[in-house]
């Protein structure tokens, strides 16, 4: 079946320093994958998106690139900030006649000063 | 643009108590979501609706959950009898049928069963 995989649950930076969140996923219908951002009792927010095979895309800083030969779509940012805080999930949206999301798990970043 | 809305924000309730959820989606969106999320885990989905029509609902308990959508707009979702392990928070998204949409997520209801 369709499933997404983030390895990491929790995953604790020092202020200014690189991150990357991993993403993968398996699925036999063509991928949409998403990254969406969830801070402290707020509803998730769409963070970026991408259909396109080896293609960069970019938001508020963040950064994934889509990658079907590896099934993978990881988050990156060269410098986190205190705000990045928060609970990021990697979706799948396959495409059925209707769109169903699939999310992994998720994984806090937090940040330290 | 309205986002999506969700009533209650939080619910607390004993176990074998019975509790309803309301969604209100994006106008305009035909596609509506409902989603459950433990504690620090990722959302994951219950049911969905294309308009009235319910097109998965496959992960829905269905000896105790039920999910209406009757007029293709708002959405009610009924836990009809309380378990501890129901407690999360129930998420309602909506989205549109464009190819790039993305989905929009309402604030939650978050339940705590005791």
């Amino acid at each position: 079946g369709d499933s997404v995989t983030q390895t990491e649950g929790l995953v604790t930076l020092t202020k200014g320093l690189p991150v990357m969140l991993n993403c993968t996923y398996q699925t036999t219908y063509s991928p949409f994958l998403f990254w969406y951002v969830q801070h402290l009792n707020e509803a998730p927010k769409l963070l970026l998106k991408s259909s396109t095979d080896n293609k960069r895309t970019e938001h508020q800083g963040f950064y994934a690139t889509l990658h079907k030969s590896s099934s993978s779509f990881h988050l990156q940012k060269s410098s986190v900030q205190l705000s990045d805080s928060a609970l990021y999930f990697c979706a799948l949206r396959v495409n059925t006649g209707n769109y169903k999301y699939v999310f992994g798990a998720g994984t806090r970043l937090k940040v330290i000063a | 643009e309205a986002g999506v809305t969700q009533s209650p924000r939080y619910a607390v309730l004993q176990e074998g108590q019975a509790v309803s959820f309301w969604c209100d989606p994006i106008s305009g969106h035909d596609t509506l979501y409902w989603y459950q999320q433990p504690r620090d885990q990722g959302p994951q989905l219950l049911v969905y609706f294309r308009d009235e029509a319910v097109i998965d609902n496959s992960q829905l308990p269905s000896d105790r959950f039920s999910a209406v959508r009757p007029k293709g707009t708002n959405s009610t979702l009924k836990i009809q009898s309380a378990k501890q392990g129901d407690t999360a928070t129930y998420l309602c998204a909506s989205s549109s049928r464009d190819n790039m949409a993305e989905q929009f997520f309402g604030p939650g209801t978050r339940l705590t069963v005791l």
